[in-house]
């Protein structure tokens, strides 16, 4: 099973500010990586997939990078609406995992 | 508007069972694999399981391999999760959510069904 290591737990950031999400894979996914945001008594929200596509309807200040074990998730300037908490998950390979999430809070 | 609604959820006993369904709208569902998501109260998400198209081709997390068993109604637009052995380590809300391919990311969620394993 391929473990996902998000980094850091929590992210306290100001609004209008850059925050940035790392995720790690214990072994390579090439690009099957996909975020999500889950906002509090809400379903995940698909952001980015291919590592570095943002979704349909997803703003542009979103954005994803990386390839292999390494990936980020940059949002570039933090909305109200963007406090919340953040999954990356790989689908390259069975079982499917997913990060234990970042939480981005405000500052 | 792809609209995926889960229901079925509920309280158990332990070693009980619940069928969960999930029904799927605005696309065109038989065209569509699908899997069953869950999250424990405070944690974060769990992948359970995946079908394909046609029902051929069937994953599991080994956490419920055995236990429980996905299928799908393409005829009814509706997916299903039949939980068996139930344990309170299974409490948790259970997505199902769409993906556009096997190596595709889950595009679609529903909004969650709550199974509260408890005596």
């Amino acid at each position: 099973e391929i473990v996902m290591t998000q980094s850091p737990a929590t992210l306290s950031v100001s609004p209008g500010e850059r925050a940035t999400l790392s995720c790690r894979a214990s072994q390579s996914v090439s690009s099957n990586l996909a975020w999500y945001q889950q906002r509090p008594g809400q379903a995940p929200r698909f952001l980015i997939y291919g590592a570095s596509s943002r979704a349909s309807g997803i703003p542009a200040r979103f954005s994803g990078s990386g390839s292999g074990t390494e990936f980020t998730l940059t949002i570039s300037s933090l909305q109200s609406e963007d406090f919340a908490v953040y999954y990356c998950q790989q689908y390259n390979n069975w079982p499917r995992t997913f990060g234990q999430g970042t939480k981005v809070e405000i500052k | 508007e792809v609209q995926l609604v889960e229901s079925g959820g509920g309280l158990v006993l332990p070693g009980g069972s619940l069928r969960l369904s999930c029904a799927a709208s605005g696309f065109t569902f038989s065209s569509y694999e699908m899997n069953w998501v869950r999250q424990a109260p405070g944690k974060g998400l769990e992948w359970l399981s995946y079908i394909s198209t046609s029902g051929s081709t069937i994953y599991y997390a080994d956490s419920v391999k055995g236990r429980f068993t996905i299928s799908r109604d393409n005829a009814k637009n509706s997916l299903y999760l039949q939980m068996n052995s139930l344990r309170a380590e299974d409490t948790a809300v259970y997505y199902c959510a769409r993906v556009s391919g096997m190596w595709a990311p889950h595009d679609h969620w529903g909004q969650g069904t709550l199974v509260t394993v408890s005596s």
